[in-house]
């Protein structure tokens, strides 16, 4: 059965630490993988996609994300976090129907 | 500018009662999507059309109804069938073909009290 898990339903970072959430997919080939971000009572943006090629993604807002086929994950990533990156996560894959993780709710502290 | 319109951001209804929420978009795709937003479930596909006149259910379809007579518009109404209706919705849309990045909009709130 395809699933996607973010193993991480809340992550608590310090601004200007490293923040770094997991995506884990099962599908049955390769499939397009997104990482959107979403603010509360808002709908969904998009911060970065994967098809093929280079396996690291570069996004907006210096977000990053590693595609690692071995390991069917996907994991975003950025650096140093400012308190603007306070938001839900949101990983998906699939092919023109997608299929959403759960989601993971990051918050800044000062 | 381009982009998908949802109407109105908050909804409010009376249990027993139809409500049907506006989904537009002007960015001539093919595809559009009706997903609900429960706090800790993610997104939850209710509804998805891939061409005009034409439309497929999702993984929780009962209790919905949607339309699709115009490449532009995909209205999604909330039926009194529906046993948990408050929720958050989301509209989306891509293109069949290419990307499959799919365009969210805005969303609706819907209370039903």
């Amino acid at each position: 059965a395809q699933s996607v898990t973010q193993p991480d339903i809340h992550i608590t970072v310090s601004e200007g630490a490293s923040l770094e959430l997991r995506c884990n997919y099962s599908y049955g080939a390769t499939p397009y993988l997104f990482w959107y971000v979403q603010s509360p009572g808002q709908g969904l943006q998009l911060l970065l996609k994967y098809f093929s090629g280079d396996t690291l993604v570069q996004g907006i807002k210096g977000f990053e994300a590693e595609f690692k086929r071995s390991q069917s994950s996907f994991n975003l990533r950025k650096p140093s976090v400012h308190w603007s990156d306070a938001a839900e996560y949101f990983c998906a894959v699939g092919w023109g129907k997608l299929q959403f993780g759960a989601g993971t709710q990051v918050v800044v502290t000062p | 500018d381009g982009g998908i319109t949802q109407s109105p951001k908050y909804l409010f209804r009376k249990e027993g009662q139809n409500v049907t929420l506006s989904c537009e978009q002007n960015l001539n795709h093919d595809a559009m999507y009706w997903y609900r937003q429960d706090p800790g479930q993610g997104l939850r596909l209710i509804y998805y059309s891939q061409i005009v006149n034409d439309f497929q259910k999702g993984d929780i379809a009962e209790g919905y109804s949607v339309s699709r007579e115009k490449k532009e518009s995909f209205p999604l109404t909330v039926t009194s069938a529906q046993k948990n209706p408050t929720a958050f919705y989301l509209c989306a849309s891509n293109v069949v073909l290419g990307s499959q990045e799919q365009f969210f909009g805005p969303g609706t709130r819907l209370t039903v009290l």
